[in-house]
């Protein structure tokens, strides 16, 4: 079956702007994470989608931000862009809610902001 | 808060020989302990997890809760481990934390 996909693959935005991001899971999952990935902080945990709502968010400000769709898919919105957000976010589905919670990665899309 | 320390940024070791790369976490219930692997270019992936007991590629891993550890091990190493190691901690009550990962190895195998 198909894995997790997440559109676009880069992006290039400028400072203060926002900027959505789109994950597509693995067929019959649930639940959606998402994480940011730099060299310094490793990976972070931004939130948990399950069945359209959000179950839990990490330590990052208010400016990020996301949503689930009927059909499982979500998106994640940072707006008014800062350097720092510069960064490879991942998102992971899995069946969340069995005994098998395996979170099954996408290949991420890097955001660079500048 | 839940936390999980890998100490070694980057481990080198040649392939034939023993690679342990070293977990230790701190969490106040019963975590579900995983360990995932990035190779070059590719996504992540689970690699495995305590709770299966499993050998996979020759990497074991076993859950020592005295020591709070999770240490991954291979006897012999081979080229193709090379890789990025990531150990995570799960909430093993099904909580909504999402997964708490270490901030990795970089694995090389030298030939």
């Amino acid at each position: 079956k198909a894995g997790v996909t997440q559109t676009p693959r880069y992006l290039i935005k400028t400072r203060g702007q926002q900027v959505t991001l789109s994950c597509s899971p693995i067929s019959g999952h649930r639940s959606v994470s998402w994480y940011q990935q730099t060299p310094g902080q490793g990976l972070q945990f931004l939130f948990e989608y399950f069945s359209e709502t959000q179950r839990n968010k990490g330590n990052f400000p208010g400016r990020f931000s996301g949503r689930q769709f009927s059909n499982s898919r979500s998106e994640m919105n940072v707006s008014t862009l800062e350097l720092g957000d510069s960064a490879l976010y991942l998102c992971a589905s899995s069946s969340r809610g069995t005994a098998n919670t395996e979170a099954f990665f996408g290949q991420g899309t890097r955001l660079t902001v500048v | 808060a839940q936390r999980v320390t890998q100490p070694e940024k980057l481990l080198s070791v040649f392939k034939g020989a023993p690679v342990e790369l070293k977990c230790n976490y701190s969490y106040s219930g019963s975590p579900e302990l995983f360990w995932y692997v990035q190779y070059s270019r590719q996504r992540l992936q689970l690699l495995l997890r305590h709770i299966s007991r499993e050998s996979i590629k020759g990497f074991t891993a076993d859950l020592n809760k005295g020591e709070t550890s999770f240490h991954l091990k291979k006897p012999f190493a081979q080229e193709e481990d090379s890789a990025m190691y990531y150990c995570a901690l799960d909430d093993s009550g099904g909580g909504a934390d999402g997964l708490t990962f270490g901030k990795g190895t970089h694995l090389i195998i030298q030939p």
